[in-house]
C-alpha cells in the first residue's frame, strides 16, 4: 500500500474552528495532492504541493509537505458548514494516482 | 473548460448480469482518461488509464475491462458482475502529478 495510515478517521468540529487533516505516505512523490469530496459527488482538487515546496497556501487552506516524514497535511482556517466533506491526500506514481483513506469532516453549524 | 458526463447515473443488476458503463468527455483534446472505484465509506482506487484511443492500462484486477473507442470516450465492461463490484465508479480526465478532473459518479448495485 502506498500509505501509513488505512482507517478512514472522522472529525466534528463546530463552524468557525480551525482544523488540521495529516496523512503520511510510504513510497516517493515529487507531488501531494489534496481533494474534497462532497457526498455523492466527484472528488474535486483543492490544493497541489511539491517536493519542493514546505508549504502551500489558497484562501482559507494551507498545505505542507515534509518529504523527509514523507508527511503532508492540510489545514483549513475559520471553518463553515459548507467545508463537510471527505478530505483525501494523493501522491503519483506512474500514471497511477494513490488516494489515502481520507478524513470525514463534519462541521457544525 | 472540459466537462466529464458519466452514464447512468446510477444502476440496479444481478449478479451475473453483464455491465456497461460510459464516460465521455467534453472541452479537452486527447485527454488522459482513468476509472476509479469507491467502495461506500473507503477510498478511491485506480482501476485503469489510457492515454490514448485504443490503448488501455490495467491498475488493478477486479474482473472488469476498459476499452476508448473514441478520443472522448472511455468505457467500463464487464459480462458477470460480482457482489464485490457493488460502488461509486468515477470517470477522470487529467494529468495524475497535476490535476485530475471528475465526473459525477455512477452508483453502481449489484443484487
Amino acid at each position: 500500500s502506498q500509505w501509513g495510515e488505512e482507517n478512514l478517521q472522522a472529525l466534528s468540529i463546530q463552524e468557525g474552528e480551525d482544523v488540521t487533516m495529516n496523512c503520511s505516505y510510504k513510497t516517493y512523490t515529487t507531488v501531494v495532492q489534496w481533494y474534497r469530496q462532497k457526498s455523492g459527488k466527484g472528488p474535486a482538487q483543492l490544493i497541489l504541493i511539491r517536493s519542493n515546496e514546505r508549504e502551500k497556501r489558497s484562501g482559507r487552506l494551507r498545505a505542507t509537505l515534509d518529504t523527509s516524514s514523507q508527511s503532508s497535511s492540510l489545514s483549513i482556517t475559520g471553518t463553515l458548514a459548507t467545508d463537510t466533506a471527505v478530505y483525501f491526500c494523493a501522491t503519483t506514481n506512474y500514471n497511477v494516482l494513490y488516494f489515502g483513506s481520507g478524513t470525514k469532516l463534519t462541521v457544525e453549524p | 473548460a472540459q466537462t466529464i458526463h458519466q452514464w447512468p447515473v446510477a444502476e440496479i443488476k444481478a449478479v451475473g448480469s453483464p455491465l456497461s458503463l460510459g464516460c465521455t468527455i467534453k472541452g479537452k483534446s486527447s485527454p488522459n482518461l482513468y476509472w476509479y472505484w469507491q467502495a461506500t465509506g473507503g477510498t478511491l482506487q485506480q482501476l485503469f488509464y489510457s492515454i490514448t484511443v485504443g490503448q488501455v492500462e490495467s491498475v488493478v484486477q477486479l474482473n472488469l475491462s476498459a476499452s476508448r473507442p473514441k478520443d472522448d470516450q472511455f468505457i467500463l465492461s464487464t459480462e458477470k458482475l460480482l457482489l464485490s463490484h457493488s460502488g461509486f465508479y468515477l470517470c477522470a480526465s487529467g494529468t495524475g502529478d497535476e490535476r485530475l478532473f471528475f465526473g459525477h459518479g455512477t452508483k453502481l448495485s449489484v443484487l
